[in-house]
């Protein structure tokens, strides 16, 4: 089955304490990204990626890191979390940037 | 000013009837549009993608756009309870390697 996984799901973690969010996607896709979604702010790109070992920056980076080692993977960094970065959290694919994107189930990050 | 515009809603109608939602997008340059659908508690999905200025027809639902006027919309005709969900409308930024997403519109169809 075609998707994209994103793993934890559910995630509450104190200040400071570095943590990966996982993001696979089983297409072949070459674009992927990362977005934040906040109530009444909507779907904001953090990063996004055109192929591996190519990443920029979205439009809200700060605070976050990304890596694009293999095709398939697209794993979000967070080295010190900080409460300001509690949302939910969207890995996304697609087989290129012009072409439909696919969610994962996303991830909902709770820092205290 | 919002690179996309929404208006957030709710947008309430009887079931059965026409359901337009608009966007508008600041960036002259884009060149592709997306709308999603996300239900609540669930990833947006691909409802609609429009390239060419006109009309673009699916099933009930019907994609328009207009470049000179930086405006996008999507009509969901004879809609259904099934269709309550939150709409995103996207677009590619002109440099062809960001999507931008408009904060949604909320739709209610009332049974």
């Amino acid at each position: 089955e075609a998707q994209v996984t994103q793993n934890p799901r559910y995630l509450i973690t104190v200040t400071g304490k570095k943590l990966t969010v996982t993001c696979s996607q089983n297409m072949n896709h070459e674009y992927m990204s990362w977005y934040r979604q906040d109530p009444g702010l909507g779907l904001r790109q953090i990063y996004y990626s055109m192929n591996v070992e190519v990443t920029d920056k979205g439009d809200v980076p700060e605070g976050y890191k990304v890596s694009r080692k293999e095709k398939r993977n697209f794993p979000l960094i967070l080295e010190s979390p900080s409460p300001n970065q509690t949302s939910l959290y969207f890995c996304a694919s697609s087989m290129t940037v012009n072409t439909e994107a696919f969610f994962g189930q996303g991830t909902r990050l709770t820092v205290v | 000013q919002k690179e996309v515009e929404q208006n957030s809603g709710p947008l309430s109608v009887p079931e059965g009837a026409i359901a337009s939602l608009n966007c508008t997008y600041s960036d002259r340059g884009s060149q592709s549009f997306f709308w999603y659908r996300q239900y609540s508690g669930k990833s947006p999905e691909l409802i609609m993608s429009i390239y060419s200025n006109g009309d673009k027809e699916d099933g009930r639902f019907t994609a328009q756009l207009n470049k000179a006027s930086q405006y996008v919309s999507l009509l969901i005709r004879d809609s259904q309870p099934s269709d309550s969900a939150t709409y995103l409308c996207a677009a590619l930024s002109g440099g062809y390697q960001k999507v931008t997403f408009g904060t949604g519109t909320k739709l209610q169809v009332i049974p």
